[in-house]
């Protein structure tokens, strides 16, 4: 069975960085793009941008380019989602997601469980 | 930047059909697809290529995409399908996710 696993939920403070997870069970974390999605509390979904795992070519939206960083670590099959600086605002649940049909209009049809994420001083 | 519309929430009684649409320019020229979220839960993907359905997912699920709008129908309404619709295309290579349907069933 194909899953994503994500890492636990996180409180922090302003300013502080961060690193969450999202680990591949089932299949091979290089084989599929993952995605990295938020969802503030309450709201709709945001694409935050893509990682190819194979060659770690990187993409990512406008409204998050230069806020965080996507990396992934195929000898364990994981994908992780990186701030430098947190700000009140990054308070969401954040979704790790893969697209297994090989290319984006299959859809995105396996999510992590989330991961939620709190700023608070 | 592109943009998705759609209704913010729709009421169903069971049984019945229910419709919900999402608007963008020139939608019928993309891809569409639709994910199904129940609270508390991770979005599930219903709908890819405007209206194919996932593995294990209800026939009662179909889709059409033309013009400027995609349309994901529900048939036969249950209470299981209680939960917020999300249409979604891409966009010079950014997922565009519509703004989201409640769909309250009755």
């Amino acid at each position: 069975e194909v899953r994503l696993v994500q890492s636990g939920a996180e409180v922090k403070k302003p300013g502080e960085s961060l690193r969450i997870s999202c680990q591949s069970s089932g299949y091979t974390l290089a084989t599929y793009y993952i995605n990295w999605l938020r969802q503030m509390p309450g709201k709709g979904l945001e694409w935050m941008g893509r990682i190819d795992p194979s060659d770690s070519y990187i993409s990512y939206s406008p409204s998050f380019q230069g806020h965080v960083a996507i990396s992934a670590d195929n000898s364990i099959n994981t994908a992780y989602l990186q701030w430098g600086s947190l700000k009140a605002s990054d308070t969401a649940m954040y979704y790790c997601a893969t697209e297994t049909g090989g290319d984006p209009i299959y859809g995105l049809d396996v999510w992590g469980q989330g991961t939620t994420v709190t700023v608070s001083s | 930047s592109y943009e998705l519309t759609q209704p913010p929430s729709v009421s169903v009684s069971p049984g019945q059909t229910t419709s919900i649409s999402c608007s963008g320019d020139k939608l019928g020229e993309r891809s569409a697809c639709w994910y199904q979220q129940r609270p508390g839960q991770s979005p599930v993907l219903v709908l890819y290529q405007d209206k194919k359905r996932p593995s294990g997912i209800s026939e009662r699920f179909s889709g059409s995409n033309s013009g400027d709008t995609a349309t994901l129908t529900i048939s036969e309404t249950q209470a299981v399908d209680g939960a917020t619709y999300f249409c979604q295309a891409w966009d010079n290579g950014v997922a565009v996710f519509g703004t989201g349907t409640n769909v309250t069933v009755l």
